[in-house]
């Protein structure tokens, strides 16, 4: 069963605006994790985040977590044509060693 | 680093036909694992192996099986294809022993079943 959900199923957005897309899941967990997907291509980690962690940023990416809610979200400023993929979350519970991925944000970045 | 390299490409098999997908990893990683991904289902694991000599299932293991008789490989037969399990195929490779580190993913397998 899928353990993250994305929201929203798909995004359009002006380049150079900002993205952010979430990431709803059920159980504690111990990481979070945020991949792209260009079309047709493997997957690509982006960045990962502990449950003891609440923020953390990567370039022009910032995630947060809020383990209360049992959600993230991803943002991606000042987007680019390049930033089009689809963006995936996935998570891994205490204890367990595999990793759960969501259904993912198709993300599209208009010039 | 050639990274996570998987074959082949592309594959069509018949209803009943059996078929492995290879994949390597030239890191030294020691978790290595298998997803499948569908239209609108995201990925879902099928095996995976936290090392040598060590594999388990995942979220939908039936119709595959998998070995690890190295740390660079690990295959996936499928025994017996089914139109259900046409499907793009990912390996992926991690530096530790578990998941909860960054994922490396080969490029996919591409198996249509008719």
């Amino acid at each position: 069963s899928q353990q993250g959900e994305e929201d929203p199923q798909a995004l359009s957005i002006q380049e150079g605006e900002n993205a952010t897309m979430n990431c709803s899941y059920k159980t504690s967990i111990n990481n979070l994790q945020w991949y792209r997907q260009n079309s047709g291509r493997g997957l690509v980690h982006l960045i990962l985040i502990r449950s003891n962690e609440r923020e953390k940023h990567s370039g022009r990416l910032r995630v947060t977590l809020d383990t209360s809610k049992k959600s993230s979200s991803l943002l991606i400023t000042a987007s680019r044509a390049a930033d089009t993929a689809s963006y995936f979350c996935a998570t891994l519970d205490f204890g367990n060693e595999k990793l759960t991925f969501g259904t993912g944000t198709r993300l599209t970045i208009i010039p | 680093n050639a990274g996570v390299t998987q074959t082949p490409k592309f594959q069509v098999l018949k209803t009943g036909q059996s078929m492995t997908l290879q994949c390597a990893q030239d890191m030294n990683h020691e978790y290595m694992s298998w997803y499948r991904q569908d239209p609108g289902m995201g990925l879902r694991l099928i095996h995976y192996s936290v090392g040598a000599g060590i594999t388990d299932q995942g979220e939908v293991p039936n119709g595959y099986n998998v070995s690890r008789s190295t740390t660079e490989d690990f295959p996936l037969r499928l025994l017996s294809a089914a139109p259900s399990q046409t499907s793009v195929y990912f390996c992926a490779s991690s530096y530790s022993r578990g998941a909860g580190y960054e994922q490396y993913f080969g490029p996919g397998t591409r198996l249509t079943v008719t």
